[in-house]
């Protein structure tokens, strides 16, 4: 059972672009939602992570929407760069209930390719 | 500050051996996870550890086992490796105090079973 659905799959963008990673979730424990950037070769690292009191968040051109009825969140990349090539994870983690609290859940990933 | 280590980078086993992965977590994280990567499954939990107790575990066979040493770094062995286990091995630390501690991902170790 996938608790996490991310789309799409691959994506293209032209430098400049706004690309949009989606995801749902299923699992209404979930209460803790960060985003991983990975290159080829390199573990994941977070970008940005979210929980579901608010309904957005900004770091730099990195956005998380955060829609809580409908077990949603996207990422959204302002004035995407080459340099923004990679995979981009999403993830779920239950903080506040105990059991699996220190367990991320993954999306199956996107690899976004900013074209210059 | 250093990052979270992993060794071997690296390795080709034969169908039925074993393998045991190390890590070493960032200096003063107490809590180490495991997940495996592979292009069809994506990132799946294994298992974690925190103070030398395993607190979580994932739905891996039993041949997937850890183990966390008293300095906090961690062991993973896989016992009777199978053509499926090929996959990326990712360590992960974080303080572990609170399960909103930020996890850092190392750059794993590529186990290729042939």
């Amino acid at each position: 059972q996938q608790q996490v659905k991310q789309s799409p799959q691959s994506l293209i963008v032209q430098k400049g672009g706004i690309p949009i990673i989606n995801c749902a979730y299923e699992n209404t424990a979930f209460d803790y939602f960060p985003w991983y950037q990975q290159f080829p070769g390199k573990g994941p690292a977070l970008l940005i992570a979210i929980r579901p009191d608010v309904s957005e968040k900004k770091e730099g051109r990195f956005t998380i929407s955060f829609n809580k009825s409908a077990k949603q969140f996207s990422l959204h990349i302002m004035d995407s760069q080459p340099g923004d090539s990679a995979t981009y994870f999403c993830a779920a983690q239950s903080i506040t209930r105990g059991g699996s609290n220190y367990k991320l859940t993954f999306g199956k990933g996107t690899l976004l390719t900013v074209n210059p | 500050k250093a990052g979270v280590t992993q060794t071997p980078r690296y390795l080709i086993k034969t169908r039925g051996q074993q393998v045991t992965l190390s890590c070493s977590p960032i200096s003063g994280h107490r809590s180490v996870s495991w997940y495996q990567q592979t292009p069809g499954q994506g990132l799946q939990f294994l298992f974690e550890y925190f103070s030398e107790t395993q607190r979580n575990k994932g739905n891996f066979p039993g041949r997937f086992s850890g183990r966390q040493f008293s300095n906090s770094r961690s062991e993973m062995n896989v016992s009777t490796l199978e053509l499926g286990d090929s996959a990326l091995y990712l360590c992960a630390s974080s303080l572990g105090s609170y399960s909103g501690n930020t996890i850092y991902f190392g750059e794993g170790s590529w186990l290729t079973v042939v």
